[in-house]
């Protein structure tokens, strides 16, 4: 067990431009969820994969944003035309399924994106 | 989605218990009890969880009232290491999936 792994950890971007981040979850987990978090909050919910299913996202989560896990293995985050609002750090976790909300989540330790 | 209230931050001294509070008045009747916390530069770890009944693992206890609009994470003795801050979830159902949902947590800091 390897753990949530997040690529890159950092990531400067100048306002404009696409990033993409990548996550890799722990082998065998058939849920995954990205959350985004800025300085003194807690992780917001932005979406959240059931294998390669994309079952939920947040009402926050702009246009600019899509999310993909193409063959229900690895996942990447994607931010078109990025704002300086966009700086956070973005968090992935995975999750085994078939329970009833009594899973654990398991974290990377996130991609901190910094928009100039 | 059910909300969490926590108190902003709380001090502990080292070695003594600490008990931290959380509220979920809307809590509905599926709704697991979930506690996580986030060292700083790292995301948030597990800690706990339940449903009904109080729980015990090594790293804490979760007490849950018998109303479940409320619940405290022990601490049974606090060590330097458990300065972080602290956040009660609760895992919410729409249409069958389950997201979890963190309010802004309770800041721990330890005093040696």
């Amino acid at each position: 067990d390897t753990g949530v792994s997040q690529d890159p950890r950092h990531k400067i971007t100048k306002r404009g431009q696409n990033v993409t981040f990548r996550c890799d979850p722990i082998s065998e987990h058939n849920r995954l969820y990205w959350y985004r978090q800025t300085l003194g909050q807690g992780p917001e919910f932005l979406t959240y994969f059931q294998n390669e299913a994309q079952l939920e996202k947040s009402r926050l989560l702009s246009d600019r944003f899509s999310a993909e896990r193409p063959k229900g293995s690895f996942s990447t985050l994607e931010i078109q035309r990025t704002e300086q609002g966009d700086s956070a750090m973005y968090l992935c976790a995975s999750s085994p399924s078939a329970g009833r909300g009594n899973e654990k989540l398991f974290f990377g330790s996130g991609t901190q994106l910094s928009v100039l | 989605d059910a909300k969490t209230t926590q108190p902003n931050s709380m001090e502990s001294n080292e070695e003594e218990p600490v008990h931290l509070p959380c509220n979920h008045s809307t809590i509905s009747g599926t709704d697991y009890i979930h506690w996580y916390r986030q060292l700083p530069s790292q995301g948030p770890e597990y800690v706990i969880h339940g449903l009904t009944s109080n729980v015990n693992n090594r790293m804490a206890s979760l007490a849950i009232a018998e109303d479940r609009k409320s619940s405290t994470l022990i601490l049974h003795r606090a060590t330097l290491r458990d300065a972080a801050v602290y956040y009660c979830i609760l895992s919410s159902t729409t249409s069958g999936t389950y997201k979890y949902i963190f309010g802004t947590g309770t800041r721990l800091k330890v005093l040696a």
